[in-house]
């Protein structure tokens, strides 16, 4: 039973196009995640909220916004795609806002931009 | 600025003997501090955590052992197995802070 599901699992689509990517926790956490992994292999947070809050938004281009329906679901929504953002974007979660909470990954999103 | 390293891309090491992967940090705020194995077309899986107040934590084949002064870390594998070949990331947080800060990882892979 997958605890961090994210769909779709390959993406691939042009420049100039408007995507989604979704993702759903069914741990009952708190606070869920989106990552990119780039080229390089940096993994870097790009948002994060808790209790359908966003408490976390580093610094990404206003073309990314995330979207949270309820606790268990955190979508990310990426409009006027560029090369640039081709990636492997991961989602996750944890129990809540406390330092020693592990975050619980979901299997990627690789996104190809052609 | 990267403010978690890992300097080893890669790392082979025989079956059976010990696999010992590094990672160094900059910021001083950090006191928390992970590792994370990752198989290919998968996400990351939490290993071990230690706190800053610790110099050393244990679980099973993984220990993990912090050297503040030097802002170091290590997790030793022993004995190592197969199924160990991934790649390990070290990840660091600052208290009260959800946010993980990423080494780029660590390419292990045992060798029969």
């Amino acid at each position: 039973d997958t605890a961090v599901s994210q769909t779709p699992k390959y993406l691939v689509t042009q420049m100039g196009n408007d995507k989604s990517i979704k993702c759903e926790q069914n741990l009952g956490h708190d606070t869920m995640y989106w990552y990119k992994q780039d080229s390089k292999k940096f993994l870097k947070i790009m948002f994060s909220y808790n209790n359908k809050e966003l408490i976390i938004n580093e610094t990404v281009p206003n073309r990314f916004s995330p979207k949270s329906p309820d606790k268990a679901h955190l979508n990310l929504h990426i409009n006027s795609l560029e090369l640039g953002d081709s990636a492997v974007y991961f989602c996750a979660s944890s129990l809540g806002l406390a330092a020693y909470n592990e975050q619980f990954f979901g299997p990627g999103t690789r996104l190809t931009v052609l | 600025d990267q403010q978690v390293k890992q300097n080893s891309p890669s790392l082979s090491v025989q079956e059976g003997r010990i696999s010992i992967l590094n990672c160094d940090y900059t910021n001083s705020m950090f006191d928390y501090f992970l590792w994370y194995k990752k198989y290919p077309a998968e996400g990351p899986t939490f290993l071990i955590s230690i706190s800053s107040i610790k110099d050393k934590n244990e679980d099973g084949r993984f220990t993990v052992f912090l050297n503040k002064s030097a802002k170091h870390l290590s997790l030793h594998i022993v004995p190592s197995q197969p199924g160990d070949s991934a790649v390990y990331f070290c990840a660091a947080r600052v208290f009260g802070n959800e946010k993980l800060t990423f080494g780029t990882g660590t390419r292990l892979t045992i060798i029969p």
